[in-house]
């Protein structure tokens, strides 16, 4: 089916070490939005772009998106425990991204 | 608001049974969306109902069905269970006034059902 693609698939990084995952559309996404799922929890809208080349920061956190409308990256500075999780992005209908799993090595 | 409620959290059923998932949404959202989540296939989209009709529906076989009542819960059917069927079902609610054509709708997802079949 439709699907966004995001990389990379898994990404093991030691705390304290910054992260960064991507969503590459191969159509114009009218809006784009991420999410957070927890190990054994469920999917947590985190923020929602909308303009060409928006930039937004929830603190540690910085959302992207890309000028063309078909990208977005999100990026973790100085990765904490509490970041541990699988982020999606969502920018068609009903499709998200596949998701990239964070694991924060103590 | 009470956020989205799904029941049950877990089952276990055998091949060959059939299955009924329900989610109730947050008050005031109209739409009511499935999702299977597989852990090598990420989210994958079952169908979205909207005020009682099936408005998308992704590329699942006929074997999954789903309705919506007047009061906007949600049910999702699943016939003649398949050991693949095993997966976390998730629904996810969102808000009325953002239902345009080509945007996407903020998600608010329910806690899942645990489905597992032997």
């Amino acid at each position: 089916g439709q699907q966004v693609m995001q990389i990379p698939q898994y990404q093991h990084v030691q705390e304290g070490e910054d992260f960064t995952t991507y969503c590459n559309s191969s159509t114009t996404l009218s809006n784009i939005q991420w999410y957070k799922q927890r190990p054994g929890g469920h999917p947590v809208f985190l923020i929602q772009l909308v303009k060409s080349g928006e930039v937004k920061k929830q603190k540690r956190l910085t959302f992207q998106f890309g000028e063309a409308k078909k990208n977005s990256s999100l990026h973790i500075t100085a990765t904490q425990t509490t970041d541990v999780g699988t982020y999606f992005c969502h920018g068609n209908q009903f499709y998200f991204g596949t998701g990239t799993s964070l694991t924060v090595i103590p | 608001k009470a956020g989205v409620t799904q029941t049950p959290r877990y089952l276990i059923k055998t091949r060959g049974q059939q299955v009924t998932l329900s989610c109730s949404p947050i008050s005031g959202h109209r739409s009511v969306s499935w999702y299977q989540q597989t852990p090598g296939q990420g989210l994958q989209f079952l169908f979205e109902y909207f005020s009682e009709t099936q408005r998308n529906k992704g590329n699942f076989p006929g074997r999954f069905s789903g309705r919506q009542f007047s009061n906007s819960r949600s049910e999702m059917n699943v016939s003649t269970l398949e050991l693949g069927d095993s997966a976390l079902y998730l629904c996810a609610s969102s808000s009325p006034g953002q239902e345009t054509l080509f945007s996407t709708d903020t998600q608010y997802f329910g806690p899942g059902t645990r489905l597992t079949v032997l």
